[in-house]
């Protein structure tokens, strides 16, 4: 079946920039998407691309999607406390509804 | 505002009991979804379904089923609870392919 790999953590500065990556099998993948997890809570769209993009950016987010690699980056600039959370990755499974979920990476922002 | 609801958000239970997770939305959705999250396993489909009367397997499906009465609703059941179905548990819904997953606030359930 599809699969979708994330690291597992991720320890940046309060200002600095953050780059939370991922790795898709799908080879058909149209829609891909960035969810945002706090703690207790349930998971929050921050954005998505379509597979015919290279670069989608909204504010402070960045998406970058290599399709001949099926690799999928996020990039938060100015990280701030608040961004602490865990960040998943997902894929949309072909001609489905489904989600293919990453195991997620948790973000921690140090003061 | 239209949104989902899960309940109860905590529950504890014992092995071998049924529960039943109940899922509500009100953006009147066609879709909907649920999951559950484990320690390095990030989320997982449980079932889901397209349409009232409609239900489907997904990857983790075994112990669970569900039932789809009316749009709105999409309820959970763990007919015989086991320990290994100790988790946190989603729902969601979306209106089209494609476009954005809302995801309930989760329900914490624990088997002993």
């Amino acid at each position: 079946g599809e699969d979708v790999e994330q690291s597992l953590f991720l320890s940046v500065r309060e200002g600095d920039s953050s780059v939370i990556n991922c790795t898709y099998t799908d080879s058909s993948s149209t829609y891909l998407y960035w969810y945002k997890q706090e703690p207790g809570a349930g998971l929050q769209l921050l954005t998505y691309i379509f597979s015919n993009m290279d670069m989608k950016q909204d504010q402070r987010l960045t998406v970058l999607l290599n399709k001949k690699d099926k690799h999928l980056s996020l990039r938060i600039a100015d990280t701030q406390t608040g961004d602490s959370a865990i960040y998943f990755c997902a894929d949309l499974v072909d001609s489905s509804y489904k989600l293919i979920f990453g195991s997620g990476t948790r973000l921690l922002v140090r003061p | 505002d239209a949104e989902i609801t899960q309940s109860p958000r905590h529950k504890i239970t014992e092995t071998g009991r049924q529960v039943t997770l109940a899922c509500h939305q009100t953006w009147n959705h066609n879709n909907m979804f649920w999951y559950r999250q484990d320690l390095g396993h990030g989320l997982r489909l449980i079932h889901y379904s397209y349409g009232v009367h409609d239900t489907n397997k997904g990857e983790v499906s075994d112990g669970y089923s569900v039932s789809r009465s009316n749009t709105e609703d999409l309820p959970l059941t763990l007919e015989s609870a086991a320990s290994s179905q100790t988790s946190v548990y989603f729902c969601a819904s979306t209106r089209a392919r494609g476009d954005t997953q809302y995801f309930g606030p989760g329900t914490r359930l624990t088997v002993l």
